[in-house]
This record gives structure tokens, sequence and C-alpha cells, in this order.
């Protein structure tokens, strides 16, 4: 079975700190995707990067910043010099695959709440 | 576009009511799902579609029905309301095989009293 787990519930951090999130992942899956989607205090999904399991190289996205390693199964997440805009409820999760890429069955993990403070 | 949207934003029921939770795209996406959001358990997925005709149970599908009659339409039915469906719903689509990400409604809160 599928299964994501993201230990750290809360973070509170200090603004310009830099701050990392979890994320662990179980599958049997040799083609799987990941992704990680933020939900802001408005409360909308926000989606942030989507990754394949033949891909295994970190990604970059200005202050965002993603290592996935498939020897632990783990698909991290960082954020440089944090910002208090960066406030949010933030989900990892993961497909399986289906015919020509992902599926639109995702398996979500419990969501770490991030608190930046000023 | 008005991309995915979801008719009502908020809806207070009494148990053993039925309503329907509306959600519809413009984007001519092929899938889309409904998932349940409630506190400490992130997000699970209550149905989904992987085009007009076709519907499949997910994770939590007990207590809802949907269906699928238009590319553009995914209503969610809560058949007799009981407090354990309070929560909050969120429809998505995607594009089917040039997938990328799905699009998330703003989402429904439903307390069910």
């Amino acid at each position: 079975a599928q299964k994501v787990t993201q230990a750290q519930t809360e973070i509170s951090v200090v603004e310009k700190e830099d701050v990392t999130l979890d994320c662990v992942y179980e599958t049997r899956d040799t083609t799987y995707y990941l992704f990680w989607y933020k939900q802001p205090p408005s409360g909308e999904l926000v989606f942030l990067i989507r990754r394949n399991s033949f891909d295994e190289q970190n990604e970059i996205s200005g202050r965002y910043s993603w290592n996935f390693q498939k020897s632990t199964s783990s698909f991290n997440f960082t954020i440089t010099a944090s910002q208090v805009v960066d406030s949010a409820v933030y989900f990892c999760a993961l497909s399986e695959a289906g015919y020509g890429g992902a599926t639109n069955k995702l398996i979500f993990g419990t969501g770490t709440l991030l608190a930046v403070q000023p | 576009n008005a991309g995915v949207t979801q008719t009502p934003k908020f809806q207070v029921l009494k148990t053993g009511q039925s309503m329907t939770l509306q959600c519809a795209q413009d984007m001519n996406h092929e899938y889309m799902s409904w998932y349940r959001q409630d506190p400490g358990m992130g997000l699970r997925l209550i149905h989904y579609s992987v085009g007009a005709g076709i519907t499949d149970q997910g994770e939590v599908p007990n207590g809802y029905n949907v269906s699928r009659s238009t590319t553009e339409d995914f209503p969610l039915r809560l058949l007799s309301a009981a407090p354990s469906q309070t929560s909050v719903y969120f429809c998505a689509s995607t594009a089917g095989t040039t997938y990328n990400e799905q699009f998330f409604g703003p989402g429904t809160r439903l307390t069910v009293l």
C-alpha cells in the first residue's frame, strides 16, 4: 500500500531562517510521482512541484528547493531565508503511475504547519 | 478561465439530510477527483473520474455518490448526512495524459449537526 509520512506536525522559525520539511513515502511501484502543495491560511491548495521517480535531480525554484532521494524514500522541501508569507500548511503527496503519467489519485501526508515569525 | 469552481462555499446540514456539492471546471480536463480534509489527517480521496461516464471509489467512499455525465461537471452527493461527514471538501481536475498538476477548487466547508 502507498503511504506518505510527514512526521513534523508543526515547525516554528524566525524570518530569514532556513527550514526543511520532511517527507517520507512508501510504495511498491517502480514508477510513481511525488508532489508538494501549499495551503495558506486562506485555505486554497497551491501546487508547488511534481517529480517522477526516474528524475532524482534536485530542483531549485527561487528560495525553494527539493531533495529527492530514492535510497531513503524521501522527498524533502527546503525554504531558504524564510518569510512570513511562507506561513502555511505544506502537504507532500504521492501518485501511482497511470497511462501517460501520474493519476488523479493522490495519497497525501498529514501536512506540516509552518509558522514564520517576524 | 474560472478554473475549478465549487458551490456552495459553506453549508450546514442536519443529520439525515441529503445534498449535492457542485464542482465544475472549464479547462476541458479529463480527470476529476473529490477529496475531504479533516484536521490532522491531510486530504483523503473520496471518488474520482477519468472521463465522462467513468467513476471509481477512492479511499473513503462510504456515504457519498458521484456521477460524471459531462466533462465539465462532477457533483458529489451526500445521501444521508452524518456528523462524521463534517469536513472541508475539495474538488480537483487534471489534464489526463499531459498531467502535471491537479487544480483544486476553493473548497466547501460542510458542517453536519
